[in-house]
């Protein structure tokens, strides 16, 4: 059974970058599909972008060029850099396995609040 | 593309049963058999109940079945129980630049 764990700072001053970790265990990371999805405070579900290792990526077109994914088979870890953040990127953020837009084996989510 | 369409609330007593709906597009939830129901409670991350419209993964209740016709995805919930009671939402794979919708969310009260 595949774990998930997303880590990073809980605070962000705006204009700056936020990122997030997302570390594997339980399988190996190059088994799946990894996705983002953010869920801000009190409100939906957002879909960020997904990545595959062998370099397949594609991210929400609402994000522009703001996101990069990337993922490091040594340590089995997934991550998430997304630049020039504003309050509106005050969100939880989770990491999950994705196939077909169905994500599952999601992590606890982390949360991350864009304030000077 | 805008978001999949839910109730906002719904209601109802243990035992009884319920259906949440999901309206998309023909682009969307009618274009693909890719539909997922997720149950997320407080504080709690998001659990896959339902994908591929139908398929429930291995440790889901038998009480949670999906459905779809044309552009409407439905989730029922039969023989409620209290710990039931939470946030679903629905998503739909889209094929283009969006790969896949969220519904707004249903939170469901059981009673």
């Amino acid at each position: 059974q595949v774990h998930v764990q997303e880590s990073g700072p809980g605070l962000v001053y705006p204009s700056e970058t936020l990122s997030l970790t997302c570390t594997v265990s339980g399988d190996s990371i190059l088994n799946y599909y990894w996705s983002w999805i953010r869920q801000p405070p009190g409100r939906g579900l957002e879909w960020l972008g997904y990545r595959y290792y062998n370099g397949n990526t594609h991210s929400n077109p609402s994000l522009k060029s703001r996101l990069t994914m990337s993922i490091d088979m040594s340590k089995n870890q997934f991550s998430l850099k997304l630049t020039s953040v504003t309050a509106a990127d005050t969100a939880v953020y989770f990491c999950a396995t994705v196939t077909w837009g169905s994500f599952s084996n999601w992590g606890q989510g982390t949360l991350v609040t864009v304030s000077s | 593309q805008s978001a999949l369409t839910q109730p906002p609330s719904a209601s109802r007593s243990p035992g009884e049963s319920v259906t949440i709906s999901c309206t998309g597009t023909s682009s969307d939830v009618g274009a693909y058999n890719y539909v997922s129901w997720y149950q997320q409670h407080p504080g709690k991350a998001p659990k896959l109940i339902i994908y591929d419209v139908t398929k429930r993964p291995s440790g889901v209740p038998d009480r949670f079945s999906g459905s779809k016709s044309g552009n409407t995805a439905s989730l029922t919930v039969s023989g409620l129980q209290a710990e039931d009671e939470a946030d679903y939402y629905c998503s739909s794979y889209t094929g283009t630049n969006t790969y896949v919708l969220f519904g707004g969310g249903t939170k469901l009260t059981v009673l």
